[in-house]
């Protein structure tokens, strides 16, 4: 079953420290993978796409990284801002298929 | 601006009653999507549209309907066969017809709850 899992689901931290949110997926033949920001009652922000033979994507203060063999992304976030507070949810589409399977998201608190 | 709207934001149903949910996008994207996001699970997949007259079930279409008769618009009607409608309706579009998906663009959401 092709599934996608972050862990932690929740997480603070202090502002301006970098920080590392986790992706898994459990089948490595992917087509791509996105990272999305929601805030709360809001619809979903595109943050970065990795497509399959794409390693990493940066945008700003973030990287997010791909790495298939291992079924991992990372999204980095630098020097952490108080207004990145958010829920961040990764997906995955798969090869052949029109759908995102997404994981439940990381909840990001950084206090001030 | 271009973007997804999807109205109404807030919306409440007694049982047995069908609801529309609108979505409109001005992205002259082909691709349409809904998806459902309850608490503590992942968003879910109810019905895709690749093109204008055509859509396909999701994952979890049972009690839900759809039709594609404009490529900017993608209503969403939740049934009075859909067990368990409170949830949070998001649209979604991308600029893909066929095989897999590009970056998708989210609507901000509508809330049912069913009283």
């Amino acid at each position: 079953k092709q599934e996608v899992t972050q862990i932690p689901a929740a997480l603070s931290v202090p502002e301006g420290e970098n920080l590392v949110l986790n992706c898994s997926f459990t089948d490595s033949a992917i087509y791509n993978l996105q990272w999305f920001r929601q805030d709360p009652g809001k619809g979903l922000t595109s943050l970065l796409l990795i497509q399959s033979s794409q390693r990493e994507q940066t945008s700003g203060r973030l990287n997010a990284s791909l790495d298939k063999s291992s079924g991992r992304s990372t999204l980095y976030i630098a020097a952490s801002q108080p207004g990145d507070s958010a829920t961040y949810l990764c997906a995955v589409s798969w090869g052949g298929g029109n759908k995102l399977t997404f994981g439940t998201g990381t909840q990001l608190k950084v206090e001030l | 601006d271009g973007g997804i709207t999807q109205s109404p934001k807030y919306l409440f149903r007694k049982e047995g009653q069908n609801v529309t949910l609108s979505c409109e996008q001005n992205l002259n994207h082909d691709a349409m999507y809904w998806y459902r996001q309850d608490p503590g699970q992942g968003l879910r997949l109810i019905y895709y549209s690749q093109i204008v007259n055509d859509f396909q079930k999701g994952d979890i279409a049972e009690g839900y309907s759809v039709s594609r008769e404009k490529k900017e618009s993608f209503p969403l009607t939740v049934t009075s066969a859909q067990k368990n409608p409170t949830a949070f309706y998001l649209c979604a579009s991308s600029v893909g017809t066929s095989g897999n998906t590009g970056e998708l663009f989210f609507g901000e959401g509508s809330r049912l709850t069913v009283l």
